[in-house]
């Protein structure tokens, strides 16, 4: 069965923390992984990751995929009260996409 | 541009009752899901689609059908309403799985009581 799985669940920073979301799965036919940002509403795209070892960034956020050991991280530096919201994994696989249950983020100021 | 879209934002029905969801995406996307997501979860996809005509179970799919009779639309029906179905519902779309994102559509809110 596959199965994608965030930890930790939820975590509390202060403003300027760096943060390390993780996300490992085990997924037929693995295609993509994907980093979402939802803040009460429909999850916004933050990152696709398709190749092993090749760090994606954007501004603060980067991430990072090995396919090896089947996870990835999502990294935040200098973390800010914006950033607080729930990262959501997804992987692709043959047909479809599996979530896992998510990364709850409160930054406080 | 209107992306995915769903409709209705908000729906309150009563145990018993009967509704559909509707999705519709105007990208030419092949692929279309059904979504739901609990209060503090993650998404757990219901129903999935590769095209039209071409529809397929996900990890939750008791209680709900679909049907896919053209690429734009993806309608998720509910026969009858119970509250563990009380969730809010995300259709998404993309053109694969691999090398491309999945749109999402802005989320139904719906309440069985």
């Amino acid at each position: 069965e596959d199965k994608v799985v965030q930890s930790p669940l939820s975590l509390v920073v202060h403003e300027g923390d760096t943060v390390t979301l993780n996300c490992s799965y085990e997924v037929t036919n693995f295609r993509s992984l994907l980093w979402y940002k939802q803040e009460k509403k429909a999850p916004t795209f933050l990152f696709m990751l398709t190749s092993s070892g090749i760090e994606k960034k954007s501004g603060r956020l980067s991430s990072i995929l090995d396919k090896k050991e089947l996870f990835s991280i999502l990294n935040i530096t200098a973390t800010q009260t914006g950033d607080s919201a729930v990262y959501l994994c997804a992987v692709g696989g043959t047909y479809k996409y599996i979530f896992g249950t998510g990364t709850r983020l409160k930054v406080l100021a | 541009n209107a992306g995915v879209t769903q409709t209705p934002k908000f729906r309150i029905l009563k145990i018993g009752q009967s509704m559909t969801l509707q999705c519709a995406q105007d990208m030419n996307h092949n692929y279309m899901y059904w979504y739901r997501q609990d209060p503090g979860m993650g998404l757990k996809l219901i129903y999935y689609s590769v095209g039209a005509g071409i529809t397929d179970k996900g990890e939750v799919p008791n209680g709900y059908n679909v049907s896919r009779s053209t690429t734009e639309d993806f309608p998720l029906r509910l026969e009858l309403a119970a509250p563990s179905q009380t969730s809010v519902y995300f259709c998404a779309s993309s053109r694969g799985t691999g090398g491309t994102e999945a749109f999402f559509g802005q989320g139904t809110r719906l309440t069985v009581v």
